[in-house]
Order: structure tokens, then sequence, then C-alpha cells
């Protein structure tokens, strides 16, 4: 069956722009994940959903950042004015369970110029 | 809070050749374990996991792994590589109770060489 899938998967953007990353999960899994991933880092948890009520967005680096899942499906995360050390692959997950595993999407990789 | 280290950025073996990627953690209540692995332009893959029980698990193409709580390790090995194991692996730790939220490692470099 289909994985989970991210588009754009590359996206340039001039500093100052508004981006918007979007993650279709598997279909029917109830939790989200976003992650961030620097350049020779690992991935950094950014917000998590359950369903569409976000649960957990600590790890959003500024209020530049906005996640959002309105129908408990497909998540779009959002980045306003962006900043050079925005640059970074998005990673998006989905599990069926709270507590399951979580599958990964190849990622959006953002660079800002 | 958890943390994870991995404690060797590139690790280069030969073909074959035993290898041994190691992953410590820190966390002031249980946790779960996991290695992720990223293959070269491919999202991030469940390579095996550890959430209680036996505290050495495996995964179906070799590698292994051991829980030892003593030493907050969970280093990740196997006993003769291939070329086609060269990837990237990420060591991640989740709290036991709530959601899974993961806490990854830097990484490690496997680059398998003929």
């Amino acid at each position: 069956g289909a994985g989970v899938s991210q588009s754009p998967r590359y996206k340039v953007a001039k500093r100052g722009q508004d981006v918007a990353l979007r993650c279709d999960p598997i279909s029917g899994h109830v939790s989200l994940f976003w992650y961030q991933q620097a350049l020779g880092q690992g991935p950094e948890f950014l917000t998590y959903f359950q369903n569409e009520a976000q649960l957990d967005k600590s790890g959003l680096p500024s209020d530049r950042f906005f996640a959002e899942r309105p129908e408990g499906s497909v998540s779009t995360l959002k980045i306003q004015r962006t900043q050079q050390e925005d640059s970074a692959v998005y990673l998006c997950a989905s599990s069926s369970q709270v507590r399951d595993e979580q599958y990964f999407g190849p990622g959006t990789r953002l660079t800002v110029t | 809070a958890q943390s994870v280290t991995q404690l060797d950025s590139q690790v280069p073996v030969f073909e074959e050749a035993p290898v041994e990627l190691r992953c410590n953690y820190s966390s002031s209540v249980s946790v779960y374990l996991f290695w992720y692995v990223q293959y070269p332009n491919q999202g991030l893959q469940l390579l095996l996991k550890y959430l209680s029980g036996s505290t050495l698990v495996e995964s179906i193409n070799g590698f292994e792994a051991e829980f030892n709580k003593s030493q907050t390790s969970f280093h990740l090995r196997k006993p003769s590589v291939h070329i086609s194991d060269t990837a990237e692996y990420f060591c991640a730790v989740t709290p036991s109770g709530g959601y899974n939220k993961l806490i990854f490692g830097a990484g490690t470099r496997l680059a398998v060489h003929p």
C-alpha cells in the first residue's frame, strides 16, 4: 500500500518568503508527527497530532512555524518569513495508533537563500 | 528529558567484517529504544526496537542490538556487513508512557568498502 508522502520534495525559498509543506499520512493513521533534520544531525521533534488535535507543539522553534491537520488526515507545516536557519529536511511520520511504529515520509528539503 | 549520544559519526568497515555502532542514552524515566536506518535519498526505516522482555533484539537482515540498563546503552551490531548496509543509522528513544515522541541521536554513517 501507499506509504507516507510529502510534497514538495525540494523547496527553495528566498529569505522572508512563506512556505507550506504538505504531508499525506498513511490512510487511517491516528498519529502524525513532524520532525526537522538539519544537515549532519538527527531529526528533532517539532509537533504531534492525534487525529485533528495538536497535542504537542513544544518543538516548534518559533512563532513563525505553524502546523495544522484540520480533518485528521493531511497535515501542513507552514513557515512564515523564512530565515536561513530554517534550511533543513522536514520529515513527517504517522502511526496507526498512539504507541505504534512510526512510518516516515521521504522528507521535504527546504533551502532558504 | 531524554537525550541520545551516538559516539561515532562515521564508521568505515570492509565488507564481511563485523561492526558495532554505539548508542548511549540518558533518561530519568523508563524508555523504549529504537534503531532507524536511512538509505541515500530514502526515508527513515525502523530497523529494530526494544520495548520490554529479552534485552537482545534482532532485525530480519542480521543486525542485533542489546539493551543494557546499567550502562544505559543500546549498541547495534552485525557480525558480517554487506555493501548494501551502507547507510546512516540513527538511535532513538521515547518515554515508555504517553505517545511515541522520538528523540534521536546525531546518527552514524556506516560506509562498507569492498
